[in-house]
């Protein structure tokens, strides 16, 4: 079965301070792995995807595979950083469909 | 180009009604996938469509329904509605069926009283 995992509902962190975001997932197959993101009051968002091994913003992830997990890192936090983040896992089935499982989301607040 | 555009915002319903949520994907998106989000079980899959037809289900019980039309716009339907549907649905679209990045509306919120 597909699962993610975000041990953390809450975060926080004062601005100026690295930060992780921590996600792990258990999937069988090759998942692709992506954040998203939700600022106060904004649409969900994707913020990045392991396969393109960018940064967004400041932020990294790196899929660790024999540690199943996808942390989000960020070396110095700022206080617009503050929102909802999912990790969230999109793996395939036979008819091709690729379904996204989410975790349930970390809470991170940047304060001053 | 405009974005994912749910309709309505905002609905409150009573026990035992029915519900039809409205979802117009990104133009030339082609598949679109709804969300229920609540907080205690979070974002979770309801179901995908593509080309009008179901691809991927999630599960939720018979009462949980959807299609697409032609013109890749969807519709959701909730009957006997229950005050645990109480939810933010989410609509995403994506250019192709089994695309990895979706682009979600800003949600229809359901109060059920």
């Amino acid at each position: 079965a597909q699962r993610v995992t975000q041990p953390e509902k809450l975060l926080s962190v004062f601005k100026g301070a690295p930060v992780e975001l921590k996600c792990n997932y258990s999937y069988s197959g090759s998942p692709e792995l992506f954040w998203y993101v939700q600022y106060s009051r904004q649409r969900l968002q994707l913020l990045l995807r392991h396969i393109s091994r960018e940064s967004i913003k400041g932020f990294t992830a790196d899929l660790n595979k024999g540690e199943t997990s996808f942390h989000l890192k960020k070396p110095f936090a700022q206080e617009e950083d503050s929102a909802m983040y999912y990790c969230a896992l999109s793996g395939g089935n036979q008819g091709g469909s690729e379904k996204l499982v989410f975790g349930k989301g970390t809470k991170l607040t940047v304060n001053p | 180009k405009a974005g994912v555009t749910q309709t309505p915002r905002y609905l409150i319903k009573t026990r035992g009604q029915q519900v039809t949520l409205s979802c117009s994907p990104i133009s030339g998106h082609r598949s679109v996938s709804w969300y229920q989000q609540t907080p205690g079980q979070g974002l979770q899959f309801l179901f995908e469509y593509f080309s009008e037809t179901q691809r991927n289900k999630g599960n939720f019980p018979g009462r949980f329904s959807g299609r697409q039309f032609s013109n890749s716009r969807s519709e959701m339907n909730v009957s006997t509605l229950e005050l645990g549907d109480s939810a933010l649905y989410l609509c995403a679209s994506s250019p192709w069926q089994g695309s990895p990045e979706a682009f979600f509306g800003q949600g229809t919120r359901l109060t059920v009283v």
